[in-house]
C-alpha cells in the first residue's frame, strides 16, 4: 500500500509568520504532488501542485519538492488567521486517476 | 449552479434503509470520484469512474453500488450499512489527462449519520 505521511499538528504559528507544512511519501515513482486545504465542515480544495524538483511559488505559498528524500512542503509566508485550516497532501498511487491522501495538518494561525 | 453539487448534505438512516446520495458537476470534466473521509483518518478512495466506465473499486463492500449514467452525474447507492460507514462522503471531477495529473474539484460532501 502506498503511503503518504503527514503531521497531525496542530502547528501553531504567529500572524506573519512563516508555516512550514511537511509530507512525505512512499512511491518513488511518484511524479507529481498536490497540496489541498479543508476548511472545517467544508470540502477540500486544490491550492497547490508541483511536478518537478525544487520550489514553485503562488502568491504567499510556495511548494518545495525533495524527490531523492521523497519529501514535499508548502511554506505559507505571513500567514493569516484565515490560513487556519487543515492542509492535506496527495499524491498519485501509480494507478490511473487515484490519488492517495495524507490524514492532514491542521494549523492555527493565532492574531 | 457551477462546481460539482452534493445532494443530500445531511443523512441519518438505519441499518435497514436504502437511500442514495447524488452528485452532479458543472465542470465539464470527463472523471468522477467517491471518496470517504472518516474523523482523523486519511481521505478514502472508494470508486473511480472515466468516460462513464468505472476504472477502480477499491475493495468497496458491497452495501456501496455507484452509478454513473453520464459525466454529469454519480450516485452512490446504500443499502444494510453498518453504524462504522457513518461518515463524511465527497464527491469530486477530474477532467481526464495523463496519468498524475488529476486535479481534483470537490463537492461539499453528504455527512451520513447510520443509527
Amino acid at each position: 500500500q502506498k503511503e503518504v505521511e503527514q503531521n497531525s499538528g496542530p502547528l501553531s504559528v504567529p500572524e506573519g509568520a512563516i508555516a512550514s507544512l511537511n509530507c512525505t511519501y512512499s512511491d518513488r515513482g511518484s511524479q507529481s504532488f498536490f497540496w489541498y486545504r479543508q476548511y472545517s465542515g467544508k470540502s477540500p480544495e486544490l491550492i497547490m501542485f508541483i511536478y518537478s524538483n525544487g520550489d514553485k511559488e503562488d502568491g504567499r505559498f510556495t511548494a518545495q519538492l525533495n524527490k531523492a528524500s521523497q519529501y514535499v512542503s508548502l511554506l505559507i509566508r505571513d500567514s493569516q488567521p484565515s490560513d487556519s485550516a487543515t492542509y492535506l497532501c496527495a499524491v498519485p498511487s501509480g494507478g490511473y486517476n487515484k490519488l492517495i491522501f495524507g490524514a492532514g495538518t491542521r494549523l492555527a494561525v493565532h492574531p | 449552479e457551477t462546481g460539482v453539487t452534493q445532494t443530500p448534505r445531511h443523512l441519518v438512516m438505519g441499518m435497514t434503509n436504502k437511500k442514495s446520495l447524488k452528485c452532479e458537476q458543472h465542470l465539464g470534466h470527463n472523471a468522477m470520484y467517491w471518496y470517504k473521509q472518516s474523523a482523523k483518518k486519511p481521505l478514502e478512495l472508494m470508486f473511480v469512474y472515466s468516460l462513464e466506465e468505472r476504472v477502480e473499486n477499491n475493495s468497496v463492500p458491497s452495501r456501496f453500488s455507484p452509478e454513473c449514467p453520464n459525466s454529469s452525474h454519480l450516485f452512490l447507492h446504500l443499502h444494510t450499512l453498518q453504524p462504522e460507514d457513518s461518515a463524511l462522503y465527497l464527491c469530486a471531477s477530474s477532467q481526464d489527462r495523463a496519468a498524475g495529473e488529476e486535479k481534483l474539484f470537490f463537492g461539499s460532501g453528504t455527512q451520513l449519520s447510520v443509527l
